[in-house]
């Protein structure tokens, strides 16, 4: 059973562009729903999260969206740079247990 | 500041070996997890561990065991080393309130023919 959906699998945005990655997820339990960048031959490392008081965190060019209703959450990079290549994994996880529910991943390429 | 150390980075197994793959944490973090990374799969979690001498078993438990004797090591064991195992292995850890904040270490690559 699936429990983090996320979309698109791949994703090739301009340089300037804005990147969009959505996630769902099914259970109510979760509270805490972060993103992990990942560069190749390298472990995921902790780029922004959200928990489901509020509906929106920035931090940069990087921004959560988090509809609490709909069960969905999604992470959008503002003028995308060819930096910002590497894959993202959205994940989920509940105040009781240390350990995080994890999307497929989406593999971002921001071209020149 | 070492943060999640995960030895060896790369290891070739014959199907049906045995090994250990180490993972050591400086943090003084409490919780210490395994996941495995396969194409198109995401992570998944395998065992994870609350605090020394508690483990528990996550999403895909099955040719691995664990052992936590210490705060600092958290080794996965494969007893009998199958195709199927092929896979990058992830360990992460946490602490206390941010339970859910993990690092990651760099993982291990196995490939076993």
């Amino acid at each position: 059973q699936q429990q983090v959906k996320q979309s698109p699998q791949s994703l090739i945005v301009q340089k300037g562009g804005i990147s969009i990655i959505n996630c769902a997820y099914e259970n109510t339990a979760f509270d805490y729903f972060p993103w992990y960048q990942q560069f190749p031959g390298k472990g995921p490392a902790l780029l922004i999260a959200i928990r489901p008081d509020v509906s929106e965190k920035k931090e940069g060019r990087f921004t959560i969206s988090f509809n609490k209703s709909a069960k969905q959450f999604s992470l959008h990079i503002m003028d995308s740079q060819p930096g910002d290549s590497a894959t993202y994994f959205c994940a989920a996880g509940s105040a009781g247990y240390s350990t995080l529910t994890f999307g497929k991943g989406t593999m971002l390429l921001v071209s020149p | 500041n070492a943060g999640v150390t995960q030895t060896p980075k790369f290891q070739v197994l014959k199907t049906g070996q045995s090994m250990t793959l180490q993972c050591a944490q400086d943090m003084n973090h409490e919780y210490m997890s395994w996941y495995r990374q396969d194409p198109g799969m995401g992570l998944r979690l395998i065992h994870y561990s609350v605090g020394a001498g508690i483990t528990d078993q996550g999403e895909v438990p099955n040719g691995y065991n664990v052992s936590r004797s210490t705060t600092e090591d958290f080794p996965l064991r494969l007893l009998s080393a199958a195709p199927s195992q092929t896979s990058v292995y992830f360990c992460a850890s946490s602490k206390g309130v941010a339970k859910n904040i993990q690092y990651f270490g760099a993982g291990t690559r196995l490939s076993v023919l």
